[in-house]
């Protein structure tokens, strides 16, 4: 399979600061990315996406971006609440979207 | 809208016996349905693909003959796990995608399968 990575096992910030968690993927190829929001004992939720021909997604209080030279995508979470704490995970796929392969996954903490 | 589900959330079985875990679409119709696997702290493992009125296809290293997948109808995919063992215990997680739009998949909320 694919090869999708993170920097950052784990993430501990204060409530109302920004998070920022990153991930590398290997596939130069892949021209999907997702990230998805996993609590404890639940399945994973879909947070925002973004296509190989974008750089820069916006939704609310989130925000990717796709670094294709170096092969890096980031979620950038804006005033971050506790209930933002969760396991983060980045999945790639290829135009097909007939398999997404799952990153390591960062474990957020929002210290209140 | 978009609701996936799965039966059972939790199911504690002995070694030896078989297990079958359901994942329903509840409100589209749902031509393919991925399972995944994962263990505690891990990500998610690509185990098949099930595409409705057809063959699964299996990743590279999942057994065929130990997780049976069938995918019947536009609703409903369901993982046998037969001859279970302590090695099989793991969170089991179904998605479902629409055919008309393909990018995206909707996560059912997973079941927690410990065989003693």
């Amino acid at each position: 399979g694919e090869s999708v990575g993170l920097h950052l096992p784990t993430l501990s910030v204060q409530e109302g600061d920004n998070s920022i968690i990153n991930c590398a993927y290997s596939n130069s190829a892949s021209d999907y990315f997702i990230w998805y929001k996993q609590e404890s004992g639940k399945g994973p939720q879909f947070i925002i996406d973004i296509r190989s021909n974008m750089d820069k997604r916006q939704g609310q209080r989130v925000t990717v971006l796709l670094n294709k030279t170096v092969k890096h995508l980031s979620l950038q979470i804006a005033a971050t609440q506790p209930g933002d704490s969760a396991v983060y995970f980045c999945a790639e796929s290829l135009y097909n979207f007939n398999k997404f392969y799952f990153g390591s996954g960062t474990k957020l903490n929002v210290k209140p | 809208g978009a609701v996936v589900s799965q039966h059972p959330s939790r199911v504690i079985c002995k070694s030896g016996t078989s297990v079958k875990i359901e994942c329903r679409s509840l409100d589209f119709q749902a031509t393919t349905m991925f399972w995944y696997r994962q263990f505690p702290k891990k990500s998610l493992m690509l185990m098949a693909t099930s595409n409705e009125g057809s063959k699964a296809t299996y990743e590279q290293g999942v057994e065929k003959d130990k997780f049976l997948i069938n995918h019947a109808s536009l609703t409903l995919s369901t993982l046998t796990v037969t001859s279970a063992h302590p090695e099989d215990s793991s969170f089991y997680i179904c998605s479902a995608r629409e055919g008309a739009k393909q990018e995206t998949q909707y996560f059912g909320p997973g079941t927690r399968l410990l065989v003693l």
